[in-house]
């Protein structure tokens, strides 16, 4: 079983609509990430949290340590979001800065 | 503008011949990464080094080699005992508890 499980694998959605991508974890974290890979393949990091809920534009991330579980919400979808969102997390008594990804989420988003 | 430079985009090579990576950083980070996607699957790490001079195997370094003679430079050779080398590669860096940049990836098929 992946430490890092996302879900859905692929999403198709209109524009306008609220989408909600989430992932589960299994191992005990210090920091969850939410990152964006563009058709291109280069990967922008969105959030890193560990607690709570962040914001940043339409995006907003949560997360609940106690579930192992977090979500990225996109409000008011654009063409322009669709790309793969990859969560990752590094793990706690990881060496360095291990992250342990998730195998991501294809968002198409359709005008 | 800071970033991390991936070269070439795209590489071929026939099997059986060593062929490197580069990696080149102006971010003036001290921890450098490289991670393969394939297909389906999440990131996995190959290599990272955390200072210059040193580094270390990640999860699949077998048929993987790198050095670390600078601070801002951190190649991958992909060896002929990599048995799978055709992937999506990735470089990133980071600098203490901050989210990872990533360059825009090197895209290998070996025939």
């Amino acid at each position: 079983k992946n430490e890092v499980e996302q879900s859905p694998q692929n999403l198709t959605a209109q524009e306008g609509e609220f989408i909600t991508i989430n992932c589960s974890y299994s191992v005990g974290i210090s920091a969850l990430h939410w990152l964006q890979q563009h058709p291109g393949g280069g990967i922008v990091s969105l959030f890193m949290l560990s607690s709570g809920k962040k914001k940043h534009g339409r995006l907003i991330a949560t997360i609940n340590i106690q579930e192992k579980h977090s979500s990225l919400h996109i409000t008011a979808s654009h063409p322009r979001d669709s790309a793969v969102y990859i969560c990752a997390v590094t793990i706690s008594s990881g060496s360095a800065r291990q992250l342990t990804f998730g195998s991501g989420t294809q968002l198409t988003v359709l005008p | 503008d800071g970033g991390i430079t991936q070269s070439p985009k795209y590489l071929f090579r026939k099997e059986g011949q060593n062929v490197t990576l580069s990696c080149e950083q102006n971010l003036n980070h001290d921890a450098m990464y490289w991670y393969r996607q394939d297909p389906g699957q999440g990131l996995r790490l190959i290599y990272y080094s955390q200072i210059v001079n040193d580094f270390q195997k990640g999860d699949i370094a077998e048929g993987y080699s790198v050095s670390r003679e600078k601070k801002e430079s951190f190649p991958l050779t992909v060896t002929s005992a990599q048995k799978n080398p055709t992937a999506f590669y990735l470089c990133a860096s980071s600098q203490d508890i901050s989210p990872l940049h990533f360059g825009n990836g090197t895209r290998l098929t070996v025939t």
